[in-house]
């Protein structure tokens, strides 16, 4: 699986968008970016994925660059409970593909009031 | 729908002694994982199972075993614990198509389990 790499911390102020973003220059053409979070003692929770359309859902947007080699995890509306660790990881996406999630530092988004 | 939990929640063991965690999920998954986390690091995942009876090894696997016996639990033991072992695991899930691919993981609430 292609290595992500990630800024280790984040500031944004409650109410603004928080825009996170995520290398992956050596990501493979069947290869998904996938987000997670973490928040302080839970368990890891799934965000959004993608392979190379943009994607939205209730929780976020997903921005992937045409050439596929970065990514940006938008939180349109950030608040106090979206303060956590968020990690970028990408995968395969194919049957016979790895399941396996590899998890790296990630980045601590503080969301101040 | 309870999702994935796991027991026990906390967990202090002296060295050498034994212990099981148990995952269970009430999602019909065919997929489960099993993870660690250790202080500022990210999750390594230990070993997996891609499906009743069937288990594989992970990243960090030396002083795990595992049993899937009914697809719906997932068995993590430590035979003989060590100082090293102290972490947070958490178990995950996942549901696949029928193929070998599978979409995103759920997790468990955690155990944190300390050995002295």
């Amino acid at each position: 699986d292609a290595k992500t790499t990630q800024p280790p911390s984040m500031d944004c102020a409650e109410g603004r968008a928080a825009n996170l973003p995520c290398n992956h220059s050596t990501i493979s053409g069947n290869e998904y970016v996938y987000w997670y979070r973490q928040i302080h003692s839970q368990g890891p929770q799934y965000i959004i994925h993608g392979l190379k359309n943009n994607e939205t859902n209730e929780m976020a947007s997903l921005i992937i660059t045409e050439d596929r080699k970065s990514s940006t995890l938008i939180l349109p509306h950030a608040t106090l409970r979206d303060t956590a660790v968020y990690y970028c990881i990408v995968r395969l996406g194919i049957p016979g593909g790895s399941e396996k999630l590899v998890f790296g530092k990630g980045t601590k988004l503080t969301v101040n009031p | 729908n309870a999702g994935v939990t796991q027991t026990p929640k906390f967990r202090v063991l002296k060295t050498g002694q034994s212990m099981t965690l148990l995952c269970a999920q009430d999602m019909n998954h065919e997929y489960m994982y099993w993870y660690r986390q250790d202080p500022g690091m990210g999750l390594r995942l230990i070993h997996y199972s891609v499906g009743e009876g069937t288990t594989a090894k992970g990243e960090v696997p030396d002083g795990y075993n595992v049993s899937r016996l009914k697809k719906q639990n997932f068995l993590l033991g430590l035979e003989s614990a060590a100082p090293s072992q102290t972490s947070v695991y958490f178990c995950a899930s996942s549901y696949s198509t029928g193929g070998a691919f599978s979409y995103e993981q759920y997790f468990g609430p955690g155990t944190r389990l300390t050995v002295t």
